[in-house]
């Protein structure tokens, strides 16, 4: 059965820390993708990106990056210099014909 | 206006009451889903389905039920609302799931 998990439950950093949340897909597929997405205190599901298994390679939006590592099937979500704004429950999600999330990971930044 | 709207936002049943949250698209998604969030918990999946007359169960079915007769709307029915039942439901919708979903802003349901 396919399986995501975030073993991060709560992470508390100090604005301007760099933070790194982690996501594990236990399938059986050599290639997948992954969906990020952001769950502010609002309630709103806010999606950030889709990252693949195939490319190690990080990406970098502003003051997020993602890449993969092979070693340990985890995709890393990082936040460079975090703010407050980003407090929020974090979730990844493989793009199957449903959405099979995480338990999230909640990220608390304070100033 | 184009994306997933749910109905009604808040709503608050008495145990054993019946109703069905409402949860329509516009954009010609064949792949709906609803989920159910707990506090300080992720989301699980209740039902989806892949088209209409297509749905299946999720995760967490019991006590809830649906069908999609039309492409645009996938409603969820309680049976039989009990206080397990209290959370916040999350309608979503995708026309290929690879390039996303679109989720509707939620409908926080308490049964007392």
């Amino acid at each position: 059965a396919q399986k995501v998990t975030q073993a991060q439950t709560e992470i508390s950093v100090v604005e301007k820390e760099d933070v790194t949340l982690d996501c594990v897909y236990e399938t059986r597929d050599t290639t997948y993708y992954l969906f990020w997405y952001k769950q502010p205190p609002s309630g709103e599901l806010v999606f950030l990106i889709r990252r693949n298994s195939f490319d190690e390679q990080n990406e970098i939006s502003g003051r997020y990056s993602w890449n993969f590592q092979k070693s340990t099937s985890s995709f890393n979500f990082t936040i460079t210099a975090s703010q407050v704004v980003d407090s929020a429950v974090y979730f990844c999600a493989p793009p199957l014909d449903k959405l099979i999330f995480g338990t999230g990971t909640r990220l608390q930044v304070f100033p | 206006n184009a994306g997933v709207t749910q109905t009604p936002k808040f709503q608050v049943l008495k145990t054993g009451q019946s109703m069905t949250l409402q949860c329509a698209q516009d954009m010609n998604h064949e792949y709906m889903s609803w989920y159910r969030q707990d506090p300080g918990m992720g989301l699980r999946l209740i039902h989806y389905s892949v088209g209409a007359g297509i749905t299946d169960q999720g995760e967490v079915p019991n006590g809830y039920n649906v069908s999609r007769s039309t492409t645009e709307d996938f409603p969820l029915r309680l049976l039989s609302a009990a206080p397990s039942q209290t959370s916040v439901y999350f309608c979503a919708s995708s026309y290929v799931p690879f390039y996303g979903y679109t989720f509707g802003s939620g409908t926080r349901l308490t049964v007392v």
